[in-house]
């Protein structure tokens, strides 16, 4: 099945800073990616998404990179402020089913 | 998210009892799925359901049920709990005919067998 691997587990940037998270999946069938932002005690949200046809999608201050030779894909978020604080979930889809990363705890230091 | 409800938020129980979650939805959407979520590990599959007559086992179904009751309701059971199935519990749905599939999650239950 598909394996995706999320990196780094904990990332702690200076407000105004940018933060990146990367993650690397296994099946070159995989041909959705989606991001989550799971806050304190609620379940994780969408927050960005990119299909395997696209390299680069933006929205405001987020964007990912999908890297399709490489199988990697990117979440990267500028201008940081203490609200971005919390655990990001990179994920995989394959047919039917989704495959997530292991999570990313972002802190931003005011 | 409002739209996917989630019963109990909170639950204690012993090694050996049966237990239920239950999951509604308002999405309207035909397909649901029951994660669980432990530290370090990520959300892991254990059933999902693409209408109310389909039931499919997840990546970690051992030791678990599930029944699509109606569109909206989605139970997962635990005939039989062990203190390894100690974790938070999230049931998701989605809509393949959106631009993506999104999945919406509900807030969770926290649940700890001792």
């Amino acid at each position: 099945g598909e394996n995706v691997e999320q990196h780094p587990s904990t990332l702690s940037v200076q407000e105004g800073d940018s933060a990146v998270i990367k993650c690397t999946y296994s099946d070159s069938a995989s041909n959705y990616f989606p991001w989550y932002k799971q806050e304190l005690g609620k379940g994780p949200q969408l927050i960005i998404d990119i299909r395997s046809n696209v390299g680069e999608k933006k929205d405001q201050r987020i964007a990912v990179t999908l890297n399709k030779t490489a199988k990697h894909f990117s979440l990267h978020i500028t201008e940081t402020q203490p609200e971005d604080s919390a655990v990001y979930f990179c994920a995989a889809s394959i047919g039917n089913q989704f495959y997530f990363g292991t999570g990313t705890s972002l802190t931003v230091i005011p | 998210d409002a739209d996917v409800t989630q019963t109990p938020r909170n639950r204690i129980t012993k090694t050996g009892k049966r237990i239920m979650l239950e999951c509604s939805q308002t999405k309207g959407h035909d397909r649901m799925y029951w994660y669980r979520q432990d530290p370090g590990l990520g959300l892991r599959l254990i059933y999902y359901s693409f209408d109310v007559k389909d039931i499919n086992k997840g990546e970690i179904s051992d030791g678990y049920s599930v029944s699509r009751q109606a569109q909206a309701k989605f139970s997962l059971s635990l005939e039989s709990a062990i203190p390894n199935q100690t974790a938070l519990y999230f049931c998701a749905t989605s809509d393949p005919t959106g631009p993506g599939e999104t999945q919406y999650f509900g807030p969770g239950t926290r649940l700890l067998v001792l």
